[in-house]
C-alpha cells in the first residue's frame, strides 16, 4: 500500500501520560499536515510541514503539542501531559506541495486517541 | 478566519434521488475541496475547485467565487454513497478550514 499510513490506529492512555503518533506520507510528497477531529465535527488544522520545515502552527496547538519531521519523510506528533479534552481522531495528510494549500491532500486512516 | 457553513447537516434520501449539498464560506479563497469520510474515519478527496465545475462519474461539484458558494451534486444516488461529505477551503494562513460535514444516508 503506497498511501498515507498512521501508527497506532488506536491509543488509550491515562490523563497525564505522554503519547506519540507517527505518520508516513506518500513518498514523493513534500507537504505533510496534521489535523484533529472530534466527534460530529469537521477536522481542524493543527500544523503542516514543507519537507522538514514546520511552516504553520494553529492556535489550537498548545505548548503540550509538538510535531517533528526530521528528515522530511515521516512525522511524529507528541502530546505531553494528556488531558481528557485531547481525546479525538488525529489525522495526517500529505500532498505534493507544488500548489500550496490548493493541492489535493491524501489522508491517512487516523489515530483515535482516548484519554481516560 | 474563514467560516465554512454546510447545509444540510443531515440528509436521508431514497436510492436514485438527486442529491445536493451546499457549502458557503466567508472569506475569498484560492481553492475549495470536497471530501468524503466513511465510518471509521478514512477521508478521501473528491474534488479540488478554484472555479467553474468538475465532474467525476456521478459526482458534480460547482463553485461560484463571487457568491462564495459551492455545491456538490450526486446523480442516481446509491446506498454506497452514504458517508459524511465535508467542504474545506484553503488560501489562508491556517491550512484548510473545514465545514462540519453533511451526513448523507441513502436508503435502498
Amino acid at each position: 500500500d503506497t498511501g498515507v499510513s498512521q501508527d497506532p490506529r488506536h491509543k488509550i492512555t491515562k490523563r497525564g501520560q505522554n503519547v506519540t503518533f507517527r505518520c508516513d506520507p506518500i513518498s514523493e510528497h513534500n507537504r505533510l499536515y496534521w489535523y484533529r477531529q472530534t466527534l460530529g465535527q469537521g477536522p481542524e488544522f493543527l500544523t503542516y510541514f514543507q519537507n522538514e520545515a514546520q511552516l504553520e502552527k494553529s492556535r489550537l496547538l498548545s505548548d503540550r503539542f509538538s510535531a517533528e519531521r526530521p528528515k522530511g519523510s515521516f512525522s511524529t506528533l507528541e502530546i505531553q501531559r494528556t488531558e481528557q479534552g485531547d481525546s479525538a481522531m488525529y489525522l495526517c495528510a500529505s500532498s505534493l506541495g507544488r500548489g500550496g494549500h490548493t493541492d489535493t491532500q491524501y489522508f491517512g486512516p487516523g489515530t483515535r486517541l482516548t484519554v481516560l | 478566519k474563514n467560516e465554512v457553513e454546510q447545509s444540510p447537516q443531515n440528509l436521508t434520501a431514497q436510492e436514485g434521488e438527486f442529491i445536493t449539498i451546499n457549502c458557503s464560506y466567508s472569506v475569498g479563497i484560492s481553492a475549495l475541496h470536497w471530501l468524503q469520510q466513511h465510518p471509521g474515519g478514512g477521508i478521501v478527496s473528491l474534488f479540488m475547485l478554484s472555479s467553474g465545475k468538475k465532474k467525476h462519474g456521478r459526482l458534480i461539484a460547482t463553485i461560484n467565487i463571487q457568491e462564495k458558494h459551492s455545491s456538490l451534486h450526486i446523480t442516481a444516488s446509491h446506498p454506497r454513497d452514504s458517508a459524511v461529505y465535508i467542504c474545506a477551503v484553503g488560501g489562508g494562513a491556517d491550512g484548510l478550514t473545514f465545514g462540519k460535514g453533511t451526513h448523507l444516508i441513502i436508503q435502498p
